[in-house]
Order: structure tokens, then C-alpha cells, then sequence
């Protein structure tokens, strides 16, 4: 049973550019969110997308957005990279009418230079 | 807004050394706590749900307990590969609910 994967592990982006991660939910599983984890830190919540729609967002600027597919992936943007937004993306997949039941991918490594 | 503080930062246990994580929480209406384990560069990988003061859940050396305030995870006689950062989560019902508000985590080292 394929839990939450996501594409690339690693990445490397200059300042200034555009990167779009990647994350397939785990089967079963119908909304998805996204996490911003810096080193040292806890994940801080960015995003969370059910039935193709984002439902609720976290204090995050609009250089982030995303999109969920029918099949229940996502994809999450940042444009305009800043140095700032080097960190672990983590995405997480669970059933919009259950509480808790999070699954968590291995994450996306950015590094901004 | 829904917050976590999580103590200490960073715990030294020597193996066979049991002791206590603490998760202080304050949020508008718990729908549960969570209790994760994280390695070097990996995702969080789900240890415990907690719903309501007074429950508590075991998991081989792990035991979880639950407050009206905060939340403990007990470790008792720890091995070296329970070595990982401990983050302590919850969701609120406000704004909807179906979002995790993290602690900065607990990064324990069990030596030998």
C-alpha cells in the first residue's frame, strides 16, 4: 500500500525563480495539505486542498499557491523564490470527514541560493 | 489562534534512562492531539491520537497521556534507535478544522 509520495526529494532554485512541487496522496485519501518545515522548526501549515478547491490557508503570502487534481494530487508553486523560502515541504494526505489521520510524505528539500 | 509549546528543546537520555516530553497546548475546541516522531530529513511519521482529558495509548516504549492543558509523552527504558525529534500537534475546530498547528519538537539522543 503506496502511502503520500512526492517529487523531487531535492531541489535547488536561485532566487527570483519559479518551483512547483509535487505530491500524490496516499490511496484512500482525499484532500491534501501543505507544510513548510525550516530547519530547527516545527511543520507550519501553508495550505490544504479537498474536492479540487483550497479550503483553508495558513499565513503564508500569495507567492504560494497550489492545485489538486481529480485523482487527488497536488501541486504547490512558489514564485518568486526567496532566500527565506528555503526549508522541507511536506505534504499530508487524509479524509476530509475524519479527524486526525494524517499521512505525511518524506518531503521535498528546496534549497534557495 | 491555536498554540503549541513543546519542552525541553533537546533531551540527553542515557539507554534504560526513562523520562517524560511535555506538550503545553491551548486551542479553541480540541478535536485531538497528536503525537509524531521524526527522523533526520523524513516526514513525520504518526505515533498517537489523543481526543479527551484523561485518555492515554501505549506503544511498546512510548506511552502518551492527555490533559486539559497538556500532554505527555513517556519514554520508558529507551534504546539508542529511539533517538529522533518528538513533535506534538493539534487541531482545533477553528477555521474549519483539518489543520495541524506543531510544536518546534523535542530532538532526544539515547546514548549507549
Amino acid at each position: 500500500d503506496a502511502g503520500v509520495t512526492q517529487s523531487p526529494t531535492h531541489l535547488i532554485k536561485t532566487r527570483g525563480q519559479q518551483v512547483t512541487l509535487r505530491c500524490s496522496p496516499k490511496s484512500g485519501h482525499d484532500t491534501v495539505s501543505w507544510y513548510q518545515q525550516a530547519l530547527g522548526q516545527g511543520p507550519q501549515f501553508i495550505f490544504q486542498y479537498y474536492e479540487e478547491e483550497e479550503r483553508q490557508r495558513g499565513n503564508f503570502p500569495d507567492r504560494f499557491s497550489g492545485h489538486q487534481f481529480p485523482n487527488y494530487s497536488s501541486e504547490l508553486n512558489v514564485n518568486a523564490l526567496l532566500l527565506g523560502d528555503s526549508a522541507l515541504y511536506l505534504c499530508a494526505s487524509s479524509t476530509w470527514s475524519a479527524v486526525g489521520g494524517y499521512t505525511f510524505g518524506s518531503g521535498t528539500r528546496l534549497t534557495v541560493v | 489562534e491555536d498554540q503549541v509549546t513543546q519542552s525541553p528543546e533537546a533531551l540527553r537520555l542515557q539507554e534504560g534512562e526513562s523520562s517524560s516530553l511535555n506538550c503545553s497546548y491551548t486551542v479553541s475546541g480540541l478535536r485531538g492531539l497528536f503525537w509524531y516522531r521524526q527522523d533526520p530529513g523524513k516526514g513525520p511519521e504518526f505515533l498517537f491520537t489523543l481526543y479527551s482529558a484523561g485518555e492515554e495509548k501505549e506503544k511498546e516504549r512510548l506511552k502518551a497521556t492527555l490533559t486539559k492543558k497538556e500532554s505527555f509523552l513517556h519514554i520508558t527504558a529507551p534504546k539508542p534507535e529511539d533517538s529522533a525529534t518528538y513533535l506534538c500537534a493539534v487541531e482545533g475546530v477553528t477555521g474549519g478544522g483539518n489543520k495541524l498547528t506543531f510544536g518546534t519538537g523535542t530532538q532526544l539522543k539515547v546514548e549507549l
